[in-house]
């Protein structure tokens, strides 16, 4: 069956370390991912995209890895901050042009002081 | 950036009452559309894609003369909720491309409409 995880429902570090969140899919080709804040009763903010070919990208303190090998993205926060807590969501868009957005459950970052 | 309103963003009804929910692309033109619906600590689940000019595509489970879906313009999608009962409480968010950005382009949501049916 068709499944994306995202394996830790909620994670919490101390302020200043690299917040790490995985997100691993089954029986998918993403044509693309894209990572996802939501702050709560707040609609999913865009963050980065990544494409099939590509490895990696990168934006301020955001990093995002894709293999598609091992069908895992890893999505890092560097030097991360209190207002960095939220509910991080990874999406597959899937081949076939103007398609929805497949979601994991999101993983719950709370960044304490 | 992109930019997706939606409203209204809380609505609090009657059970029976039907409501109506609007999705506007306020910078970009969007060919299609994308209502999600959202439960307490789930995953965004699609219920259906909006198609500017013709019929909606609806999920599996989703009834279409319940969650009435119109796209009458690039700009512009809305969903109706028909005779509304305590089950469809929910987070409603809608979501769109720019569709002449190209493929692999990301989307972008709106802030979501919580409906309480009573």
């Amino acid at each position: 069956s068709q499944k994306i995880e995202q394996n830790s429902e909620a994670l919490n570090i101390q302020e200043g370390k690299t917040a790490t969140l995985t997100c691993n899919y089954t029986n998918y080709s993403p044509a693309y991912l894209q990572w996802y804040r939501q702050d709560p009763g707040r609609g999913p903010v865009f963050l980065l995209l990544i494409r099939e070919n590509e490895k990696e990208k990168r934006k301020e303190r955001l990093k995002v890895t894709f293999d598609t090998t091992l069908k895992q993205s890893l999505f890092h926060i560097t030097a991360s901050q209190p207002a960095d807590s939220a509910t991080y969501l990874c999406a597959l868009a899937l081949r076939g042009g103007n398609t929805p957005l497949v979601f994991g459950k999101g993983t719950r970052l709370s960044v304490i002081a | 950036g992109a930019v997706v309103s939606q409203h209204p963003s809380w609505v609090i009804c009657k059970s029976g009452t039907s409501v109506k929910i609007e999705c506007r692309s306020l910078d970009f033109q969007a060919t299609t559309m994308f209502w999600y619906r959202q439960f307490p600590k789930q995953s965004l689940m699609l219920m259906a894609t909006s198609n500017e000019g013709s019929k909606a595509t609806y999920e599996q489970g989703v009834e279409k003369d319940k969650f009435l879906i119109n796209h009458a313009s690039l700009t512009l999608s809305t969903l109706t909720v028909t005779s509304a009962h305590p089950e469809d409480s929910s987070f409603y968010i809608c979501s769109a491309r720019d569709s002449q950005a190209g493929l692999n382009q990301p989307q972008h949501f709106g802030d979501g409409t919580r409906l309480s049916i009573l």
